[in-house]
């Protein structure tokens, strides 16, 4: 019944490697977001589809690659992970409406990053 | 660019009221929200403004000035389960024509018995 779901939730890896996240959202919206907060809470948008196009794409660098296979999917991919990739990343989405803009973003419960 | 200042931190205690401020800087504007984060969990909708003027839901309300850039969220009989972060958020848009929401920098509310 989970609304918008992310796995994993924990993830410790070492740095240099490779990882991903994966996204899910089932309550039939047409755009996904994957937020960044670092350890301050600051909440930081990177990217976002809107029917699995790339429509916000924030200064992220390029180890850093989503993709998305359908709309109800957004799927994040690091390469080469730092240590300032350390954070928490959120995946969210909302129904977006044309001269609409109250439209409320669901997020999931985040998917905690540590990288050592 | 964009800014949202926030106070950091506020404490107060069961049943009281507390206000907390937020002040605004965007190229674009299209409407003020607010998200509610307890420690370790996702960040949760609060309230919209699109116009100026308070908005009242149950015990939060949320007043938006568009000609000063300020907005506020005002808890009233404050719980022990009110302690968390609070973010303010601004729609702006992107060149594509999409809107994208800009968080402010989040105030952590501490409510004590």
């Amino acid at each position: 019944d989970t609304a918008v779901s992310q796995t994993p939730k924990y993830l410790v890896t070492q740095m240099g490697n490779d990882k991903s996240i994966k996204c899910e959202q089932n309550l039939g919206h047409d755009t996904m977001y994957w937020y960044k907060q670092d350890s301050k809470k600051f909440l930081k948008i990177m990217f976002s589809y809107n029917n699995k196009e790339l429509i916000i794409n924030e200064t992220v660098p390029n180890r850093f690659s989503p993709k998305s296979p359908d709309k109800a999917h957004l799927n994040l991919h690091i390469n080469s992970l730092e240590l300032g990739d350390s954070a928490v990343y959120f995946c969210a989405s909302s129904q977006e409406r044309q001269g609409y803009s109250g439209n409320t973003i669901y997020f999931g419960e985040g998917s905690w990053l540590t990288v050592v | 660019g964009q800014s949202l200042e926030q106070p950091s931190e506020v404490t107060a205690v069961e049943g009281a009221i507390v206000q907390i401020n937020c002040t605004y800087q965007t190229s674009g504007f299209y409407g003020l929200s607010w998200y509610q984060q307890h420690d370790g969990g996702a960040p949760t909708f609060l309230s919209y403004n699109a116009l100026d003027g308070l908005e009242e839901t149950g015990r939060f309300s949320s007043f938006l000035s568009r000609s000063d850039s300020y907005g506020y969220l005002l808890l009233q009989e404050l719980q022990m389960k009110d302690s968390a972060s609070y973010f303010c958020a601004v729609r702006d848009l992107e060149d594509t024509g999409f809107q994208k929401l800009v968080f402010g920098t989040g105030t952590r509310l501490l409510v004590s018995p």
